[in-house]
């Protein structure tokens, strides 16, 4: 079993619509979490961190639930630009030592 | 300000052959990254440096790969007898605080 898994989609969504992907960790001693985001043939960039109260970013939100060892990413309002590889990373805790899943691929459509 | 870069951008090599891969930080990142993205896949962890020094190598795939950072800035990752397995996007990613930041890659095509 991986240690981060994520659904690779693809995720289909029209434009306006609201989208939430989910990705579960296995590894209980992990303390931080992260979402970034992958354009085709780019380098990944920072979304947004997760925090254990959950937090927003505008259309953004991202949720923790420890009991259950996932993290969440809701998109509203989907837009032609959101249209990319959602990756969620998990860094144990006392390392930097960062756990990449292998990504979800979401495709919003006009 | 600059953001992490890498060299080449692309490099097409001959199995069996030695390549070197670069990667120039943010400067006075202290902690860097590298990391390896076959297609379709997830990027695989392959060694993090806090300054000069290495306290995490667990990822590099066998004795064929080395890498080293000097002056606490500039790495370099060494594919030595290069296999057709090793064609991927090599990532080279500095840290501040708890975000890293990445360069563009290196594709490395071994033929």
């Amino acid at each position: 079993r991986k240690e981060v898994e994520q659904d690779p989609g693809p995720f289909n969504v029209p434009e306006g619509a609201t989208v939430a992907f989910n990705c579960t960790y296995s590894n209980s001693a992990s303390q931080s979490f992260f979402w970034y985001r992958q354009d085709c043939r780019k380098e990944p960039k920072l979304l947004m961190s997760v925090y254990s109260s959950g937090n927003e970013d505008g259309r953004f939100t991202a949720q923790l639930n420890r009991a259950s060892q996932y993290i969440s990413l809701l998109i509203r309002d989907s837009k032609l630009s959101d249209s990319a590889t959602y990756l969620c990373v998990v860094a144990r805790t006392g390392t930097y030592k960062y756990i990449f899943g292998t990504g979800t691929r979401l495709k919003v459509l006009a | 300000g600059a953001g992490v870069s890498q060299s080449p951008s692309n490099k097409v090599t001959e199995k069996g052959k030695d390549v070197e891969l670069r990667c120039d930080p943010i400067s006075g990142h202290t902690a860097l990254y590298w990391y390896r993205q076959s297609l379709g896949q997830g990027l695989e962890f392959l060694i993090y440096f806090q300054g000069n020094s290495a306290p995490d190598k667990s990822g590099l795939p066998s004795d064929r790969f080395s890498a080293e950072r000097t002056g606490g800035s500039v790495s370099t990752l060494t594919i030595q007898r290069t296999q057709q397995e090793d064609s991927a996007v090599y990532l080279c990613a500095s840290r501040e605080n708890n975000e890293q930041f990445f360069g563009p890659g290196t594709r490395l095509t071994v033929l």
